[in-house]
């Protein structure tokens, strides 16, 4: 089946740094991603659009200078908290949506903590 | 995006059928309801979708409302590893080679004794 590798697992960065996050389709091509935000029991929250190719699309209340995007391949989607903070920390997710498929394959997750 | 409710929780026993409610009131025509679920410190898992015949597959199978307007996930016989927050959400059809994001609600957490 569809697998999506997100990498990595989990990362501790200092307040003021970026992290980066990958997110990868290991056995179809994945026109397009998509980043979600989670809090400690809360529900996922949708940050943006990923499309190979073109600009990201981001939802009402994400700061786009932030949560930087890239998906310059079919494969291959990036994340990047830039000048991190505290409140930035919580738990990473993206997806993919093959061509033609109507299930989505989600990434196991990064946890940030931001110290 | 339509809506969708389901309860906050439930519990099961192990071994005994879970029969998970979602109300979709508003759902249009064109949706395909989705179910999903996610473990702890876990990304969210495909469960099954459908429009509107029940399904069936090997984790669970769907129950669609005849008008629509609300589904059941049934898992037929729960296990330990069957305890997680269970998702239904709906999904629009895909037009122009546009994919439809796919919008989390609260869900519903479903815990299994033993």
């Amino acid at each position: 089946g569809a697998v999506v590798s997100q990498h990595p697992s989990w990362v501790i960065c200092k307040s003021g740094t970026s992290v980066k996050i990958e997110c990868r389709s290991l056995d179809f091509q994945a026109t397009t991603m998509f980043w979600y935000r989670q809090f400690p029991k809360q529900s996922l929250m949708l940050m943006a659009t990923s499309n190979e190719g073109s600009k990201a699309t981001y939802e009402q209340g994400v700061e786009k200078d932030k949560f930087l995007i890239n998906h310059a391949s079919l494969t291959l989607s990036t994340l990047t908290v830039t000048s991190a903070h505290p409140e930035d920390s919580s738990f990473y997710i993206c997806s993919a949506s093959g061509t033609g498929e109507y299930g989505y394959t989600f990434g196991s997750g990064t946890r940030l903590t931001v110290v | 995006d339509a809506k969708t409710t389901q309860p906050n929780s439930m519990e099961s026993n192990e071994e005994e059928p879970v029969h998970l409610p979602c109300n979709h009131s508003t759902i249009s025509g064109t949706d395909y309801i989705h179910w999903y679920r996610q473990l702890p410190s876990q990304g969210p898992e495909y469960v099954i979708h459908g429009l509107t015949s029940n399904v069936n597959n090997r984790m669970a199978s769907l129950a669609i409302a005849e008008d629509r307007k609300s589904s059941t996930l049934i898992l037929h016989r729960a296990t330990l590893r069957d305890a997680a927050v269970y998702y239904c959400i709906l999904r629009g059809t895909v037009y122009g080679g546009a994919t439809n994001k796919l919008i989390f609600g609260t869900g519903t957490l479903l815990a299994v004794q033993p």
